[in-house]
Parts: structure tokens; C-alpha cells; sequence
């Protein structure tokens, strides 16, 4: 079964640092990847998505994720935070031929201070 | 497109009452979803269907939980009687084999 690891539960930083955010998949086969960021009050929205290709992956907001086939890991960054970025943050991953199974991490929490 | 669109937004409730969750998914996608998200549990998988069929209901919780979909464009999620661990944000979303797009969720409170 796939199952998704998200490293951190919560992390706290100010504004101008940078962000990593550790995700780590376990599946065989091909997978599609995703982020998704979730507002305060807010839904779920889709920040960026991996299906094949150059494995570093520009989404909105000045976000981007590189695909490690070798680590199973899906990672994201974001070279200077500001305080809307405060949210909690979701990795997902899908195997193509199983749209159903969209597997979710537990989500990070990002705190971003002024 | 107006996205996934759910109502009530809001519900509270007694328990013992029964709730009606009401989900539009977007137009031409085929899959939808019922995910529930509380602080303790995090977002779980409830049910999904493919085609108005039912695919998958493991993660519902108990028989008080169902859900239809008796169109493609419309899907209900029922709890019936609700209790107080109910509580929680219930999100719907829906696919179009590629991205899963999430509706702006309901917030039931059980009393």
C-alpha cells in the first residue's frame, strides 16, 4: 500500500528564511506527486504537481519541489518565506491507473513570524 | 468554472440529529471524494466513487456515515444519528484523473 511521510509536524521560522519541507513516499511503481497548502480556515488548494519530466517542479507562490526517484522523496522549498505563508502544507501521491488512491500526509504546520 | 461547491458551510447540530452534507463537484470530472479533517485524526478518506459508483467506503466510519451519488453532479454524505466526535470540517473534492480539486468544505459541530 502507499503510504506518505511527512518529516516535520510543525515548524516555526521567520520571515526572509528559507523553507524545506521533507516528503517521502513508499511505492514500487510510477507515482504522481503533489502539494498542496491548506490557509487558515481555508481549503485544500494545489500548489504544484510531478507526473513525469524535469524533476524540479516551479508551482505558485514561488514554491517548487524536486523529485528524488532514487530517495522516494518529494520535497519542498522556498528560498524566502513571508508571513501568508503561514499554513499547513500536504504532500500527496497518486499512482497513475488508481486515481482514487490519493494517499495524504499528515501535513506540516509552517508558522512564519514578521 | 465555480470549482467544487459544497453547503451548508456551516452546521450545528444535536446529537442525535441527523445531517445532510451536500457536495457539486466540478463538471466533466469523474471521480469524487469525502474527506474528513480534525485536529486529532488529520484528513482522512471517508468514500469515493468513479462514475457516480461507489469505489471505495473503507474509511467511512461506522454505519451511521453514508453516502450517495445519484448524478454526476451531485453527492450527498449522511450521518444519521450524529454524535459529538463528528465534529469536524468535511471536504469533498473531485478529480479529472489528474489533479484532485477540494470544495471549501462544511464545519459540522455536534452538540
Amino acid at each position: 500500500a502507499q503510504s506518505v511521510s511527512q518529516h516535520n509536524h510543525h515548524v516555526i521560522l521567520s520571515e526572509a528564511a528559507s523553507l524545506e519541507l521533507g516528503c517521502n513516499y513508499s511505492y514500487g511503481g510510477t507515482v504522481n506527486l503533489f502539494w498542496y497548502v491548506q490557509y487558515p480556515g481555508q481549503h485544500l488548494q494545489l500548489l504544484l504537481k510531478y507526473f513525469s519530466g524535469d524533476p524540479l517542479v516551479k508551482g505558485i507562490k514561488g514554491f517548487e519541489a524536486e523529485f528524488i526517484k532514487s530517495k522516494f522523496s518529494f520535497n519542498l522549498r522556498k528560498p524566502s518565506v513571508q508571513w501568508s505563508d503561514t499554513a499547513e502544507y500536504f504532500c500527496a501521491v497518486n499512482a497513475p491507473g488508481s486515481w482514487g488512491k490519493f494517499q495524504f500526509g499528515a501535513g506540516t504546520q509552517v508558522v512564519v513570524t514578521p | 468554472d465555480a470549482g467544487v461547491i459544497q453547503s451548508p458551510r456551516h452546521e450545528v447540530t444535536e446529537m442525535g440529529q441527523e445531517v445532510t452534507l451536500r457536495c457539486k463537484p466540478i463538471s466533466g470530472h469523474d471521480y469524487l471524494f469525502w474527506y474528513r479533517q480534525t485536529m486529532m485524526r488529520g484528513l482522512e478518506l471517508l468514500i469515493y466513487f468513479n462514475n457516480n459508483v461507489p469505489i471505495d467506503d473503507s474509511g467511512m466510519p461506522e454505519d451511521r456515515f453514508s453516502a450517495k451519488m445519484p448524478n454526476a453532479s451531485f453527492s450527498t454524505l449522511k450521518i444519521q444519528p450524529s454524535e459529538p466526535r463528528d465534529s469536524a470540517v468535511y471536504f469533498c473534492a473531485s478529480t479529472n484523473q489528474e489533479t484532485q480539486y477540494f470544495g471549501p468544505g462544511t464545519r459540522l459541530l455536534v452538540l
